[in-house]
């Protein structure tokens, strides 16, 4: 299985301020994709990571409220700007390998704004 | 309409026993993926078995198997012999296509808790 590493695992924000969230894998990927798991709900797809390209951002996401990196096949980094309490969340990484069709995620990144 | 169905918010079950966990998808793409997570109280995302529309048999994964019904359109996550560590929320996603561009649908998930 990957080795996906995100940091931080947790955090509490002021709310007003930015977070950036990092994202490692052991490998090199092509497609790697950004979720939110807000409190008691499911996986929202925010964006597809693209290395060399803006990131492909899902409807209700935005880049200046997301801002996304991508400058390798390694490595992605995702930053919650002017953060409110409805953005903590869960936040969390995946991956497609390009040997097969399995998806897998970083360990999360929980979020709490005050 | 919703593209992943899990209707069962929770599930009980008792250590050693077997246990399904609905998922039904909607999709008119012939060709797809679907997967199943678990996501212990942590946070994290753990993939545990995969099933492609094409696959003739049905996956298994160590104590996981997909029963699935593609007539149905169903993908039932069936665990046998649980265990206390089997506790945790489970989500049923679907992957539409075979693009790499294509990303997961997730369903609402389940909670399953094993008891002793």
């Amino acid at each position: 299985s990957a080795v996906i590493s995100q940091k931080p695992s947790r955090d509490i924000c002021q709310r007003g301020t930015s977070l950036t969230i990092q994202c490692q894998v052991d490998s090199q990927v092509t497609m790697m994709f950004w979720y939110r798991q807000q409190p008691g709900q499911s996986l929202t797809l925010i964006a597809t990571a693209n290395q060399g390209s803006e990131a492909t951002y899902e409807s209700g996401f935005v880049i200046d409220k997301f801002p996304i990196s991508r400058p390798n096949l390694t490595f992605s980094t995702l930053t919650v700007s002017n953060m409110s309490p409805e953005d903590s969340s869960i936040y969390l990484c995946s991956v497609l390998y390009p040997s097969g069709n399995t998806i897998y995620f970083g360990e999360g990144s929980w979020l709490t704004v005050v | 309409a919703q593209k992943i169905t899990q209707t069962q918010p929770g599930m009980f079950v008792q250590e050693k026993e077997a246990v399904t966990l609905d998922c039904t998808y909607d999709t008119s793409d012939p060709s797809y993926g679907l997967f199943w997570y678990k996501q212990p109280s942590s946070g994290e995302m753990i993939f545990l078995i995969y099933q492609g529309s094409y696959d003739q048999q049905n996956a298994t994964e160590g104590r996981y198997s997909l029963n699935f019904q593609k007539a149905r359109k169903s993908a039932n996550l069936v665990i046998s012999a649980s265990q206390l560590g089997d506790s945790a929320m489970y989500f049923c996603a679907m992957r539409e296509g075979n693009s790499g561009y294509s990303t997961l649908t997730f369903g609402k998930g389940t909670m399953l808790l094993v008891s002793p």
